[in-house]
């Protein structure tokens, strides 16, 4: 199964951007970028999803590489309500396979 | 709609003791799942259905059993619970599941509450 590898934590300001950076070397041609989050104690939450072009959503944009082995979620203004762990996930034909994700922690 | 329900929250068993996790979904999703998350970790797939009376095996299938009899509800069984299955479970479900020349289009996935299970 295609990998993601992802920095394990990072820090950002608030109302600043964040660019949270994905890669995925051995990723298939029918691989989707799936991108999801988890607040503590919750269930993972749905940000955002791609597979060639760039993708704008009301929660984020997904920068996809033209090569497709990497990909960048960007939040446009992070608020304290963004601090979370960010899973980026490839979705093959029937499974997400999910890795340890960025812990994203947003300072007042 | 109340999306993915997941009952019970918490449980606690003994080694040995069988149970089962119930979740159901009101959004007529095709494909449902269920996923494991153990401390500081991702989760892992358990289980899915593409559709009722259809499952299949996830990266870690071990010691669980499902079945989809119909497409709101997808059980998970613990058959003799063990320690190593203290965890935190999860169920989701998407719709738009069908499979078109190998490429998937199931869109965004919905996930329960959870259920944290604790075997001692």
């Amino acid at each position: 199964d295609a990998k993601t590898t992802q920095p394990n934590s990072m820090e950002s300001n608030e109302e600043e951007p964040v660019h949270l950076p994905c890669n995925h070397s051995t990723i298939s041609g029918t691989d989707y970028i799936h991108w999801y989050r988890q607040l503590p104690s919750q269930g993972p939450e749905y940000v955002i999803h791609g597979l060639t072009s760039n993708v704008n959503n009301r929660m984020a944009s997904l920068a996809i590489a033209e090569d497709r082995k990497s990909s960048t979620l960007i939040l446009h203004r992070a608020t304290l309500r963004d601090a979370a762990v960010y899973y980026c996930i490839l979705r093959s034909a029937r499974q997400l396979t999910f890795g340890s994700g960025t812990q994203l922690t947003v300072l007042p | 709609n109340a999306g993915v329900t997941q009952t019970p929250k918490f449980q606690v068993l003994k080694t040995g003791q069988s149970m089962t996790l119930q979740c159901a979904q009101d959004m007529n999703h095709e494909y449902m799942s269920w996923y494991r998350q153990d401390p500081g970790m991702g989760l892992r797939l358990i289980h899915y259905s593409v559709g009722a009376g259809i499952t299949d095996q996830g990266e870690v299938p071990n010691g669980y059993n499902v079945s989809r009899s119909t497409t709101e509800d997808f059980p998970l069984r613990l058959l003799s619970a063990a320690p190593s299955q203290t965890s935190v479970y999860f169920c989701a479900s998407s719709g738009g599941s069908r499979i078109e020349r190998g490429a998937s289009t199931i869109h965004e996935q919905f996930f329960g509450p959870g259920t944290r299970l604790t075997v001692l």
